[in-house]
């Protein structure tokens, strides 16, 4: 079947600009993460939906960054006057609770 | 913030020979799991080894655990070009409602 989906696969956006950034999970999938990763480092937790449960945005670096999930599938990430230092690849993952993640190829965003 | 940390950093080797990696944590964990990310792609799942298990095998794939030390090791043996990737260990911490916490990674690079 189909695996996790993220959309755009790169955005170049001017610094002050807000993104919007998609993930469509795998079907069924109940629990979907958020994850940042700059440039030769780890991932940095954002985000974490699951079910319907408030999520846990212990992660989020700053109040310009939010998201949502529509529905228990679909997910975007907004980020808000976006800075130089947002510069990074943003991950997206799906699973079943305490399963294995499937990540998406994640949204290259580049801020000039 | 970051729970595994993945030594070492970097790793070269020829094909035929044998890599490891070894990842440390800071508290209690469910599980931990490895994961492998190619250049430009999303992470790929490899193993998960539970907290009650020292020793799991898949394939070429040797992982350890050793809660008492906070510490994991995974083995690659007889290596082929195809491994060269980025090694992440992932830990979800008892109190982490499943939220994985990932390190920096070790660049794997496998020359023929």
């Amino acid at each position: 079947g189909a695996g996790v989906s993220q959309s755009p696969s790169n955005k170049v956006t001017e610094k002050g600009k807000d993104v919007e950034l998609r993930c469509d999970p795998i079907s069924g999938h109940t629990a979907l993460y958020w994850y940042r990763q700059s440039l030769g480092q780890g991932l940095e937790f954002l985000i974490y939906f699951q079910g319907n449960s408030a999520p846990d945005k212990s992660g989020l670096p700053s109040d310009r960054f939010s998201a949502e999930r529509t529905g228990g599938s679909v997910s975007t990430l907004t980020i808000q006057r976006t800075q130089q230092e947002d510069s990074a690849v943003y991950l997206c993952a799906s699973s079943d609770p305490g399963s294995p993640l499937h990540f998406g190829n994640g949204t290259r965003l580049t801020v000039t | 913030s970051q729970q595994g940390e993945e030594d070492p950093q970097a790793l070269s080797i020829q094909e035929g020979e044998n890599a490891t990696m070894n990842c440390s944590y800071k508290t209690s964990i469910n599980n931990l799991q490895w994961y492998r990310q190619n250049s430009g792609r999303g992470l790929v799942h490899l193993i998960l080894i539970r907290s009650n298990e020292r020793e799991k095998h898949s394939g070429r794939l040797r992982v350890t655990l050793d809660t008492s030390k906070k510490s994991s090791s995974l083995l690659i043996t007889a290596s082929r070009a195809a491994d060269t990737a980025s090694y992440f260990c992932a830990t979800d911490a008892e109190n982490s409602g499943y939220a994985l916490n990932f390190g920096k990674g070790t660049s794997l690079l496998v020359t023929p």
